[in-house]
Order: C-alpha cells, then sequence, then structure tokens
C-alpha cells in the first residue's frame, strides 16, 4: 500500500503540459523540501527526474519541472513528447524516527 | 563515471534465502547510502531499506524488519541485501540505489536490477 497518492494514470497530445500530483501528509510532504521523482520506462530502472521538489540533475530536460503547496507536490511536463510516455513515481523523506523513504503508487503518462 | 552492477538473477523455493549484491564503481563508496528499492510484476516501486556504507548502520521499511539484512564489504565497495523466509510474493525485480549525498532519498544511481523469483 502505497502512502503517497497519485493518480493512475495522465495522457496528453503532443506538445500539450501536463500535471502529475502526488498527495501526502504533515509528516512528509508538508513538513520536508525533500520531495523526488522519478521517470520509468518499460524493463528499464528508474531515473531521477528532480530532487528536492525542483531541483533537475545534469543531463534532464527543462521541460520538466517541479513544485509543492502544502501536502501536495506535482510535476509538471511541459512541451509533451513521446519519449515522455513513462511511468512516473514521487518520493518523499520522512522520520520515522531514522530517515525513510515513502513512494507514490505510480502514474502512467500516454502520449495521444 | 558512478556503476552500479548488480549479482544475476535468481530462482529460489519459497521457504528460501536469497542474497544480492550490488559493487559500486566511480566514486567514494563510503561517502554515499545505498538503498535498496524492489518492484513486483507489473507493480509499483516499494522502498527495503538503506544502509551507510561508511557505518554500516541500516533502516528498513518496517514490513521487511526482521527478514531482510543489509550489509556491506567496503574492501570490494559491494552491498549485499538478503532476504530470507522467501514467499511468492518477493517476486520482484531488486534494484540497488545511491543517495545522493546532501539530499535524503533523492537516488541519482541506480543498479540495472535483480530479478528474484520464487517459485516451487
Amino acid at each position: 500500500q502505497s502512502v503517497l497518492t497519485q493518480p493512475a494514470s495522465v495522457s496528453g497530445s503532443p506538445g500539450q503540459s501536463i500535471t502529475i500530483s502526488c498527495t501526502g501528509t504533515d509528516s512528509d510532504i508538508a513538513h520536508y523540501r525533500f520531495v523526488s521523482w522519478y521517470q520509468q520506462h518499460p524493463d528499464t530502472a528508474p531515473k531521477l527526474l528532480l530532487y528536492e521538489v525542483s531541483h533537475r540533475p545534469s543531463g534532464v530536460s527543462d521541460r520538466f519541472s517541479g513544485s509543492k503547496s502544502g501536502n501536495t507536490a506535482s510535476l509538471t511536463i511541459s512541451g509533451l513528447q513521446a519519449e515522455d510516455e513513462a511511468d512516473y513515481y514521487c518520493a518523499s523523506y520522512t522520520k520515522t524516527p531514522l530517515s525513510t523513504l515513502i513512494l507514490g503508487g505510480g502514474t502512467k503518462v500516454t502520449v495521444l | 563515471q558512478v556503476h552500479l552492477v548488480q549479482s544475476g538473477a535468481e530462482m529460489k523455493p519459497p521457504g528460501a534465502s536469497v542474497k544480492v549484491s550490488c559493487k559500486a564503481s566511480g566514486y567514494t563508496f563510503t561517502g554515499y547510502f545505498i538503498h535498496w528499492v524492489r518492484q513486483a510484476p507489473g507493480q509499483g516501486l516499494e522502498w527495503m531499506g538503506w544502509i551507510n556504507p561508511k557505518t554500516g548502520g541500516t533502516n528498513s521499511a518496517q514490513k521487511f524488519q526482521g527478514r531482510v539484512t543489509v550489509t556491506k564489504d567496503t574492501s570490494i565497495n559491494t552491498v549485499y541485501m538478503e532476504i530470507k523466509r522467501l514467499a511468492s510474493d518477493d517476486t520482484a525485480i531488486y534494484y540497488c540505489a545511491r543517495e545522493l549525498p546532501t539530499t535524503p532519498n533523492s537516488l541519482d544511481s541506480w543498479g540495472q536490477g535483480t530479478l528474484v523469483t520464487v517459485s516451487s
């Protein structure tokens, strides 16, 4: 059972923008800035897209952006491309009492 | 260049144990936590736990405590994850991943994954 709630699927046409939400609680997303997002194509390992809510690792397109408000984080993909079709997972830091990672259930992005 | 190379696929009967390795290269092994994340067929990612390769300190998700052990061998830059008392729902791809040093739980490099199949 996932602790962070994501929509099961989101779709969009090429060139459009889409947003994936990730809802947590006051103990995780609302309390810490350590929210990350991962992209996973079929049969490959996940790839870090964003960390600390909105920071992109080197090599990640600036079409991917992140934000947070209260207990909800969001990933926006601008200028949707066919290669963006993948599964996306959010993750948040929490302490229970040690550092713990909690994950969302994943969102399937379909490019129409 | 950072590389995490995992051991090969395993098939085990129910009740057995399995130990998966993750060999790191291209960076200072003791400077970065290593996490384990698994993915059952057709399912999402599930966090299992982490190890601090410098101290050997660990933490794991509550559901795995007492059944999963994460260890390290600093001499060969390798982390191990052992699961005891395997059941069919442990069938999954198991990934190791490196944590960014100043950003808890942000995993910037991943191993290729190890398929563990539990079947009689």
